[in-house]
């Protein structure tokens, strides 16, 4: 069965840059979610879309930014990038209701040097 | 938002059945509690849910208090690839801090 696929799987960047990560979502799906988990941390919830719309927020930072596409798919667009944010960036998707699953991709390792 | 408590960590013989219990008395009546598990640095992966009544799938069962004021996750027979980090999670989207289980042979 098609999972979630997360691109790039790995990314180093230098601080004050900018990363995009990308998200698709397991197909007919139409809820995506965005975690952070750092080193040795549980993951933390940063954002979620519904349908193209922001439907839930956590610890994103203002830095930060997501958006979700008519295809489903997602990007987490991070800027002026630093070194606390090195961390594995984990998508998830489901179907919107409060009792479906969320589904999880491998995540993307990001480090910034 | 609900909460959750859950050991930081236990130990498992191989072969053996593992509990793993999680206080969630927060828990408001619609929200279901799911498990997950994460082996190192992959993507969580989901174990079961439920709501009121029992539940049993392939992978595992749960067993959830009357009161919904807690639950236990049941591997009935543990292996050493069930080592992971066990997340109970009553809404959704956020993840506490959950229990290490070590599956030792």
């Amino acid at each position: 069965a098609a999972g979630v696929i997360q691109s790039p799987r790995h990314l180093i960047k230098e601080k004050r840059e900018t990363a995009t990560l990308k998200c698709y979502p397991i197909p007919r799906h139409d809820t995506v979610y965005w975690y952070q988990q750092g080193p040795g941390q549980d993951p933390q919830f940063l954002i979620s879309f519904y349908e193209k719309m922001q439907s839930d927020k956590g610890s994103i930072p203002d830095r930060f930014s997501a958006q979700q596409f008519s295809d489903y798919h997602s990007e987490l667009n991070m800027s002026s990038l630093e070194l606390g944010d090195s961390a594995l960036y984990f998508c998830a998707s489901s179907l919107k209701g409060y009792a479906n699953t969320i589904y999880f991709g491998e995540g993307s390792w990001l480090t910034v040097v | 938002d609900a909460k959750t408590t859950q050991p930081p960590s236990m130990d498992c013989a191989e072969g053996r059945a593992a509990n793993l219990p999680c206080n969630h008395s927060t828990i408001s009546g619609n929200e279901y509690v799911y498990w997950y598990r994460q082996i190192h640095s992959q993507g969580p992966q989901y174990i079961i849910h439920g709501l009121k009544n029992n539940e049993t799938n392939e992978m595992a069962s749960l067993i959830i208090t009357e009161d919904r004021k807690s639950s236990t996750l049941i591997l009935p027979h543990a292996t050493l690839r069930d080592t992971a980090v066990y997340y109970c999670i009553p809404r959704w989207a956020v993840f506490g801090a959950g229990t290490i289980l070590r599956v030792k042979s």
